[in-house]
């Protein structure tokens, strides 16, 4: 079946340095959508990207979506405590179901 | 406008106890997922609703677990004869009636199920 998969698992930073997660469809996505979760906390919508080579950004965040709509990334800059927390890409299989990545985990360095 | 709840927000159960957690979708969603997530793992789909159906139970162990979403009040998904590895936490989200189920998706708080 489809599956979408997500790298890294874990990635730890030193506050202030950049993150980047990335998000691979084994079949081309009609959409992508970006989701966070803070420790203790419940998914919280970020981001659709429907367009082929679609770039979103939403303050230090930066979302793309690939020319062949199969992979995409989420890049945060100058990262800060707030962005804490696991970030899943989720995209729809051919029966229009959310498949969803297994999430990276930011976790910044004391 | 109140977003998804779900209630209880923590659940205690013995082995061999019935679990009931319940879910209202946000005001003008009909569909409701559930999902299940062990600590530091993602999200696993379990089960696809509609008002008075479900569509998709795919991910829903066959045994001890069901779900419904009547006409009136709440989704409930229910877990028959806890047994420890039950203990998780179990996510709802609801979705407007649009395009289907690639619409996003709003997650409710989850309920904690620890099984003693």
């Amino acid at each position: 079946g489809q599956q979408v998969m997500q790298i890294p698992q874990y990635q730890h930073v030193q506050e202030g340095e950049d993150f980047t997660t990335y998000c691979n469809s084994s079949t081309t996505l009609s959409n992508i959508q970006w989701y966070k979760q803070r420790p203790g906390g419940h998914p919280v919508f970020l981001i659709q990207l429907v367009k082929s080579g679609e770039v979103k950004k939403q303050k230090r965040l930066t979302f793309q979506f690939g020319e062949a709509k199969k992979n995409s990334s989420l890049h945060i800059t100058a990262t800060q405590t707030t962005d804490v927390g696991t970030y899943f890409c989720a995209g729809p299989d051919s029966n229009y179901q959310l498949i969803w990545g297994a999430g990276t985990k930011l976790i910044i360095k004391p | 406008n109140a977003g998804v709840m779900q209630n209880p927000r923590h659940l205690v159960r013995r082995r061999g106890q019935e679990a009931r957690l319940r879910c209202s979708p946000m005001k003008g969603h009909s569909h409701v997922y559930w999902y299940r997530q062990l600590p530091e793992e993602g999200l696993k789909f379990m089960v696809y609703l509609q008002k008075e159906n479900i569509i998709d139970e795919s991910g829903m162990p066959k045994e001890r677990f069901s779900a419904e979403f009547p006409k009136e009040g709440p989704s409930i998904l229910r877990i028959q004869q806890v047994v420890r590895g039950d203990s998780a936490a179990y996510f709802c989200a609801s979705s407007p009636q649009t395009r289907g189920r690639s619409d996003t998706q709003y997650f409710g708080p989850g309920t904690r199920l620890t099984v003693l």
